[in-house]
């Protein structure tokens, strides 16, 4: 079982609508959370960062951490034709060594 | 504040050869890791440096090696290149030290062929 499950999608949604990408993870010692964007040819992108269990928002974008479930998600309100990209979400139990979903592809639709 | 860069950007390479690979970190930033990313496996940590000093190591084998210096820059190197270690190979700094966690900020990484 790999550390980190993320479903690869792809996904696609029409510009305006409210994107949730998930990410599922077996090691309960995690408690460092990111969310990465990565668009084709790049090297990703900081998204979100979060310590242990909560809601971060920033802008369009809400990051969930539910350590009970062993769960996270992001949520992209409004989404844009220019938030098409790859998501990655990593992970860390001591915040030096990050193990990272396969990630989701996201087109958002004009 | 400047980006991660990392040198080069694109590299071709024959099977057997051995590659170096350069990262400059954000300034301030002391911890450098390096990920090996490929269409089937995705992001694999290979390792990360603090203070000229390997703190972490992921499942690589021997033949990737890296080091950094005194000035937190971050070289990795790839001996006897196989076929497989065709990959983007992405460098990523953060502010993290002995005692406190930080974000990481990746580079665009190099584009490494192995033909």
């Amino acid at each position: 079982q790999k550390e980190v499950e993320q479903d690869p999608g792809p996904l696609s949604v029409p510009e305006g609508a409210i994107v949730s990408l998930n990410c599922t993870y077996s090691n309960s010692a995690f408690q460092y959370f990111m969310w990465y964007r990565q668009y084709s040819r790049k090297g990703p992108e900081l998204l979100m960062y979060t310590y242990s269990s909560g809601n971060k928002e920033d802008g369009r974008f809400t990051a969930q951490v539910d350590k009970s479930s062993k769960y996270i998600s992001l949520f992209i309100r409004d989404s844009q034709p220019s938030d098409s990209a790859t998501y990655l979400c990593a992970m860390s139990a001591t915040g030096n060594q990050f193990y990272f979903g396969t990630g989701t592809s996201l087109t958002v639709i004009p | 504040k400047a980006g991660v860069t990392q040198t080069p950007r694109y590299l071709i390479k024959t099977r057997g050869q051995q590659v170096t690979l350069s990262c400059s970190p954000i300034s301030g930033h002391r911890s450098v890791s390096w990920y090996q990313q490929t269409p089937g496996q995705g992001l694999q940590f290979l390792f990360e440096y603090f203070s000229e000093t390997q703190r972490n190591k992921g499942n690589f084998p021997g033949r990737f090696s890296g080091r950094q210096f005194s000035n937190s820059r971050s070289e990795m190197n790839v001996s006897t290149l196989e076929l497989g270690d065709s990959a983007l190979y992405l460098c990523a700094s953060s502010r993290t030290t002995m005692f406190s966690s930080y974000e990481q900020y990746f580079g665009p990484g190099t584009r490494l062929t192995v033909t």
